[in-house]
């Protein structure tokens, strides 16, 4: 199956510092990619997709000052934290679509997701 | 109303009891249907995958849809302790759209 890989899988920071989080396909390419955030015991929650090439849609209420998407390549997707701040502190989860077969294209592969700590 | 319910549980069952796991849905325009399994601190894993009505299996894994009660479940038969986790179900209705997911079934098997 596709295998998608996100680095890091933890990461401590300070308040006001920025954090840059990466997807990477590892054997297809991805046009899409999708973030999501999770709080505990909540399902996800879609932030932004990502395509290849060009700027991310961001869901409504997600501040796309705050949270930067580059799609810069067909294997990888960053997702940049600018000014963290505690309330930023979540589980980052991405995914990507892998349109080689055509009854695939609905499926999402996903990271093992970033926990992030703001202190 | 949510587009896609799911109880959240917490669903406790012994090891090798059959477990039913359940979503119900509101738009009826749904097409594709996805289960996904995510383990504590882990990204979510595709389990199965589904296309308009019916039933599909896989080892101990049967999923099934049925769309006029607009209703989705999986089934796991042998239950064992390595399946617990937390039980997502996600649809979209068009070709590479958004995925709907439910809020996730938190499932324990017990030795």
């Amino acid at each position: 199956g596709a295998v998608v890989s996100q680095h890091p899988s933890r990461v401590i920071c300070k308040s006001g510092t920025s954090v840059k989080i990466e997807c990477r396909s590892l054997d297809f390419q991805a046009t899409t990619m999708f973030w999501y955030r999770q709080f505990p015991k909540q399902s996800l929650m879609l932030m932004a997709t990502s395509n290849e090439g060009s700027k991310a849609t961001y869901e409504q209420g997600v501040e796309k000052d705050k949270f930067l998407i580059n799609h810069a390549s067909l294997t990888l997707s960053t997702l940049t934290v600018t000014s963290a701040h505690p309330e930023d502190s979540s589980f980052y989860i991405c995914s990507a679509r892998d349109f080689r077969l055509p009854m695939a294209k609905n499926i999402q592969y996903f990271g093992a997701g970033t926990r992030l700590s703001v202190l | 109303q949510k587009e896609v319910e799911q109880d959240p549980g917490p669903l406790s069952v012994p090891e090798g009891a059959i477990v039913s796991l359940n979503c119900t849905y509101s738009n009826s325009a749904f097409q594709y249907f996805m289960w996904y399994r995510q383990y504590s601190r882990k990204g979510p894993e595709l389990l199965m995958y589904t296309y308009s009505s019916g039933n599909k299996e896989d080892g101990r894994f049967t999923a099934q849809v049925d769309k006029s009660s607009k209703y989705i479940s999986l089934f796991i038969r042998d239950s064992q302790p390595s399946d617990s986790a937390t039980y997502l179900c996600a649809m979209t209705y068009n070709q590479g759209g958004k995925l709907i997911f439910g809020q996730g079934t938190e499932l324990s098997v017990k030795p």
